[in-house]
């Protein structure tokens, strides 16, 4: 069974640019989550999907971030103009709810480096 | 709002050796769910081990065991017999059993893992 993927892998812009990335979870996952993982530091939780639906998006500065998930499949994470500090991994996951035995499997991230 | 902390930032072990990464967190809520991811230089984020606080017992998956002391809010992960695959950064996450935190991760800052041979 494929994983969850990601893309691009990397990515290198300048600042005040647009940038966008993509992410496939596991066949029949319906919740979906993306992280941001800054240099040493553990992921932070940017937004949660149930299906198309946002349920948890209070940790995204909306200024500049945008995320769909048009068909409850794959989800597209937007950052637009792009600055300095948004320079992270931006990591995606998904997990299928399974009651309380829920588990994350994540994908190999997006490396974004802001010049 | 709960946290995790990972006060060791790198470890080292000698091959076939053990070694213990140690995780402590903060929360008010009785039930959750503690878990270890390790991601290996390639990122891919990988799930280790998992532990649901109402159960006592340490979970152990193969060479990988917890010490979970609910009391004490202690969770480490105990590495045997370890191997140079072992090598990578160590994630301890907590999830809450409930609400509209129920599905997030909160992740400690991580511990490098260095494997010698």
């Amino acid at each position: 069974e494929a994983g969850v993927v990601q893309s691009p892998r990397y990515k290198i812009i300048e600042k005040k640019q647009p940038v966008a990335f993509w992410c496939n979870p596991i066949s029949g996952h319906n919740t979906l989550y993306w992280y941001r993982q800054n240099l040493g530091q553990g992921p932070e939780l940017l937004i949660r999907y149930e299906n198309e639906e946002a349920v948890d998006d209070s940790q995204l500065p909306k200024d500049r971030f945008s995320a769909e998930r048009l068909k409850g499949v794959d989800s597209t994470l937007k950052i637009q103009p792009a600055e300095l500090g948004d320079s992270a991994v931006y990591l995606c996951a998904s997990s299928l709810r399974t009651g309380e035995q829920e588990t994350q499997y994540f994908g190999p991230g997006t490396r974004l480096l802001v010049l | 709002a709960q946290t995790v902390t990972q006060s060791q930032p790198e470890m080292s072990v000698q091959e076939a050796e053990t070694v213990t990464l140690s995780c402590t967190y903060d929360t008010s809520e009785s039930d959750y769910y503690l878990f270890w991811y390790k991601q290996p230089p390639s990122r891919q984020m990988i799930l280790v081990i998992r532990q649901e606080a109402y159960k006592q017992q340490n979970a152990t998956e193969n060479r990988f065991s917890v010490n979970f002391q609910k009391a004490a809010k202690s969770f480490s992960l105990k590495i045997s017999d370890s191997q140079l695959g072992d090598a990578a950064m160590y994630f301890c996450a907590y999830r809450s059993a409930f609400g509209e935190y129920g599905n997030k991760l909160v992740f400690g800052a991580g511990t490098i893992l260095r494997v010698k041979s």
